[in-house]
């Protein structure tokens, strides 16, 4: 079964420090690797997109990496603010289909002062 | 402006009655997409749809029902079989299947039985 995990399940820190939130997942072939983020009760927006070709992808503040090999992505947030507080995706779809995306559960993210 | 809109953005519903969801897109997608997220779990899948006039059950479409009669509009009923209907709902879309595929969503309804 295609599966995504995500780690950690939820994370405080000060604004202005850095933070990596990590994804492994299992599902192969995959077209492309997403980075999500949804604040409170809105829909998720997405942040950066990997083939599984691509090792890097960044995004203003936002930095993502794959390793195809270990089947685990992470997405590194630079200097946080307060905005960032929300709840970070990992999406994978999977080859052939669109109709399967496999969602991660998500990380909390929340930035104090 | 090009998006997806979810209406209503609240909606309270007793026990025994169906619901209709509203999803409309105008960015000219071909997928539409209907998922569930409770707290502390991932989205799951309960219909989608690839063309219009044709849908798909996703994981958990049991107590829901959809049509696709236009590309733009793709609506879910909550019906009385649902026996946990409470919960944010998310429409979404995309282009397709190729590697660029992504899925843009609404802003959700959140639907509380009263």
């Amino acid at each position: 079964k295609n599966q995504v995990e995500q780690s950690p399940q939820s994370l405080i820190i000060l604004e202005g420090k850095n933070c990596t939130l990590q994804c492994n997942y299992t599902v192969s072939p995959f077209s492309n690797l997403r980075w999500y983020k949804q604040d409170t009760g809105r829909g998720p927006v997405s942040l950066t997109i990997m083939t599984f070709s691509e090792n890097t992808k960044s995004n203003g503040r936002y930095t993502a990496t794959l390793d195809a090999d270990t089947k685990q992505s992470s997405l590194h947030i630079t200097a946080s603010q307060l905005s960032d507080s929300a709840s970070y995706i990992c999406v994978v779809t999977p080859t052939g289909t669109a109709s399967k995306l496999t969602f991660g559960t998500g990380t909390r993210l929340q930035v104090t002062l | 402006d090009g998006g997806i809109t979810q209406s209503p953005k609240y909606l309270f519903r007793k026990e025994g009655q169906n619901v209709t969801l509203s999803c409309e897109q105008n960015l000219n997608h071909d997928a539409m997409y209907w998922y569930r997220q409770d707290p502390g779990q991932g989205l799951r899948l309960i219909y989608y749809s690839q063309i219009v006039n044709d849908f798909q059950k996703g994981d958990i479409a049991e107590g829901y029902s959809v049509s696709r009669e236009k590309k733009e509009s793709f609506p879910l009923t909550v019906t009385s079989a649902q026996k946990n209907p409470t919960a944010f709902y998310l429409c979404a879309s995309s282009t397709g299947t190729g590697i660029n595929t992504e899925a843009f969503f609404g802003q959700g309804t959140r639907l509380t039985v009263v």
